[in-house]
C-alpha cells in the first residue's frame, strides 16, 4: 500500500516568515500534485509536478520533486495570512489498475498577522 | 464559479434518517468521485464514476448508496448512518478517471450523524 506522509503536522508561523513543508514515500509516483483547502471550502489544485527534480513556482510558493519521484517539499516565501489553510499532497500512478490518487493528511498551516 | 456544486452544504441527521447529498459539476468532465474527510486521516475514496459507470467502490458500508445518472450530476444515498460517519464529504470530478488526473472538488456537504 502507498502512502504519503506530510510533515509537520502543524505549522502557526507570524506573517512575513518563511516556511517549508514536506511530503514523503517509500514509494515512486508518477507525479505528484498539492492543493490548498482554506476552511469552509473544497481543496484547490496548486500545481502537478512530474519530473524528478523538477521545481515550480507559484508567485511566493515554490514546489520540488525529488529526484527519485518519492517526495516533494512546499516552501513558502514570506508568508502572508491568505497562506493559511490545509496543504494537501497527492501522488498519481498512471496505467495499470491503480487510476487513484494517494493523498497524504496534510500540512495544517496558520498564518497570523 | 467553482464548476463542481454540492448540496446541501450542512447536514443533520438522526441515525434512523434517510438523506442524499447532491453533486453537479458544468466542467464537461467525464469522471466522478466522493470522498470522505475527517480530522486526522487522509482523505478517503469512496466511489469513482467513469463515464456514468461505476469503477472504484473502496470497501464502503452499504449505507451509503451512490447514483450517477448522467456524467453531471452525482449522488450519495445515506441511511441508518453511525456517528462516525460524521465528516466533511467532498465531490470531485476530473476530465476522465485512471490517469491521474487532477480533481476539481465542490466545497463539501458537512454530515453530523446524531
Amino acid at each position: 500500500t502507498q502512502l504519503l506522509e506530510q510533515s509537520p503536522q502543524f505549522l502557526s508561523i507570524q506573517e512575513g516568515e518563511n516556511l517549508t513543508v514536506y511530503c514523503n514515500s517509500s514509494s515512486v509516483f508518477s507525479s505528484l500534485q498539492w492543493y490548498r483547502q482554506e476552511p469552509g471550502e473544497g481543496p484547490v489544485l496548486l500545481v502537478t509536478v512530474v519530473t524528478g527534480g523538477e521545481v515550480k513556482k507559484l508567485k511566493r510558493l515554490t514546489f520540488q520533486f525529488g529526484d527519485a519521484r518519492k517526495d516533494s517539499s512546499l516552501h513558502i516565501t514570506a508568508a502572508q495570512p491568505g497562506d493559511t489553510g490545509l496543504y494537501l499532497c497527492a501522488g498519481a500512478n498512471y496505467g495499470g489498475s491503480q487510476g487513484n490518487l494517494i493523498f497524504g493528511k496534510g500540512t495544517k498551516l496558520s498564518v497570523k498577522p | 464559479e467553482t464548476g463542481v456544486t454540492q448540496t446541501p452544504r450542512h447536514l443533520v441527521m438522526g441515525m434512523t434518517n434517510k438523506k442524499s447529498l447532491k453533486c453537479e459539476q458544468h466542467l464537461g468532465h467525464n469522471a466522478m468521485y466522493w470522498y470522505k474527510q475527517s480530522a486526522k486521516k487522509p482523505l478517503e475514496l469512496m466511489f469513482v464514476y467513469n463515464f456514468k459507470e461505476q469503477t472504484e467502490n473502496n470497501s464502503v458500508p452499504s449505507r451509503f448508496s451512490p447514483e450517477c445518472p448522467n456524467s453531471s450530476h452525482l449522488f450519495l444515498h445515506l441511511h441508518t448512518l453511525q456517528p462516525e460517519d460524521s465528516a466533511l464529504y467532498l465531490c470531485a470530478s476530473s476530465p476522465s478517471w485512471g490517469r491521474g488526473l487532477p480533481l476539481h472538488f465542490g466545497n463539501g456537504t458537512r454530515l453530523t450523524v446524531t
